[in-house]
């Protein structure tokens, strides 16, 4: 079968870093990618992992460990416009339809 | 680069009628998908297509759905006979070929009366 599991909620302070993590276990596996959705918004693109390891864009960082089945995604100096539901989502075949995760809705406090 | 372009925004009918949805992809992305989305849940893919060919479906969707995308620019996304269950956001993706990010609409939020 096909499963991503991510927290449902998390609560966050402005200026602060938040780690928002992901499992998921695919028949195939062809990338990672993380998204965020504003409410009532498209996703938008935030990340793509296929190999381990580290990528940085700024205060995103998103982390990929393959032999884990096992992602995260990093916000750094947090903002109050950084609350909003994170998507984690596999590629799980050749035809590039993502398979998400039912999101993690982070609140950003002041 | 105008972005993917859903119409309409939103779509509230009666049980029972036929409802079609409309997607405008990014011109120059061959692959176009089609994504069903309910409150507190991620999206949940339905079908896409590679230029005019709709090469996958998901088991998910009912014969009550039909997708099209006659000439590989615009696609048309149907629901014939709608039920309750059917009420939810309707988001259409767009990518070039290969593993490359998806860049969604703003959706169509079909409510059922």
């Amino acid at each position: 079968g096909q499963n991503i599991d991510q927290p449902t909620e998390m609560t966050a302070t402005e200026g602060a870093i938040v780690q928002i993590n992901c499992t998921y276990q695919t028949s195939g596996f062809n990338g990672l990618f993380w998204y965020q959705q504003h409410a009532g918004e498209a996703p938008t693109f935030l990340s793509y992992n296929v190999l381990d390891g580290l990528e940085e864009k700024g205060r995103f960082s998103s982390f990929l460990s393959r032999s884990k089945g096992y992602s995260y995604l990093l916000l750094k100096e947090l903002q109050m416009k950084d609350s909003a539901s994170y998507l984690c989502a596999v590629s799980g075949d050749q035809g590039g339809k993502l398979i998400f995760g039912q999101g993690t809705e982070l609140s950003v406090k002041p | 680069d105008t972005g993917v372009s859903q119409d309409p925004r939103h779509k509230i009918t009666k049980r029972g009628q036929n409802v079609t949805f409309r997607c405008d992809p990014i011109s120059e992305h061959n692959r176009l998908y089609w994504y069903r989305q309910t409150l507190g849940q991620g999206p949940e893919f339905l079908t896409y297509f590679q230029n005019e060919a709709q090469l996958e479906k998901s088991r998910l969707l009912s014969d009550r759905f039909s997708a099209e995308r006659p000439k590989g620019s615009f696609s048309t996304l149907e629901i014939q006979r709608t039920e309750q269950g059917d009420s939810a956001m309707y988001l259409c993706a767009s990518s070039p070929l290969g593993h490359q990010p998806q860049h969604f609409g703003d959706g169509t939020r079909l409510s059922i009366l």
